[in-house]
């Protein structure tokens, strides 16, 4: 079963490009990856989604190599307001379906001016 | 807002109270979850619903009780409790199922006593 490893924590600044990497080495062929976000006191809130090579929406990309043994979420300049925790979750597949969420314990980022 | 509200936002309750927390959604979604956020471990998924039928139960203990009445309601029966399940309890709907984006309510905000 997958198991999902991330950084505890990152800083960086303003305008500049975030990338988060989350290992999951015993992902299977038609497990998923998921990285929501989320800020104090509310519950998370999902960023993007996808299964191989990268996908891109307005407000981040994941790349995601061909082992896909690691995903990788970027987020383009940052701001103040991209403070918050994120978590990679991988949607592990067995015979009834996606009903094994395996989240990290998250990455804290820290934005300063 | 996200769609999906849950109340109460706090709630005390000692070892020996029952109680029960309670989610509605208002997206028109199929697929309904319970999840457990405590400070030292990552997010955990607790129960899954879909179209009102329990898919997925995570080896939870019988002192929590979910219940589905309808697609819209999601509930979580509290009955004697323990300090260590004092936690964030997270309700989450999604439109097609486990695998799609899932919205999250702000959470309930449990302490035992």
């Amino acid at each position: 079963l997958a198991k999902t490893t991330q950084p505890i924590s990152m800083d960086s600044y303003e305008g500049q490009e975030v990338n988060i990497t989350c290992s999951h080495n015993n992902i299977a062929t038609n497990d998923y990856i998921t990285w929501y976000q989320q800020f104090p006191s509310q519950g998370p809130r999902f960023i993007i989604q996808g299964y191989k090579t990268k996908v891109t929406n307005e407000v981040a990309s994941l790349f995601i190599p061909a082992d896909r043994k690691s995903s990788t979420l970027s987020l383009p300049r940052v701001s103040l307001s991209d403070t918050a925790v994120y978590y990679c979750l991988v949607g592990v597949y067995t015979s009834g379906g996606y009903n094994k969420l395996i989240f990290g314990a998250g990455t804290r980022l820290a934005v300063h001016p | 807002e996200t769609g999906v509200t849950q109340t109460p936002r706090h709630l005390v309750m000692g070892m020996t109270n029952k109680k029960s927390l309670k989610c509605e959604q208002h997206l028109g979604h199929n697929a309904m979850y319970w999840y457990k956020q405590s400070a030292k471990k990552p997010l955990e998924l607790m129960f899954v619903y879909n179209f009102k039928e329990q898919t997925e139960n995570n080896s939870v203990p019988s002192r929590f009780s979910p219940e589905c009445p309808n697609s819209s309601h999601l509930f979580l029966h509290l009955h004697t409790l323990q300090p260590e399940d004092s936690a964030l309890y997270l309700c989450a709907s999604s439109d097609r199922g486990t695998d799609d984006e899932q919205f999250f309510g702000p959470g309930t905000r449990l302490t035992v006593l």
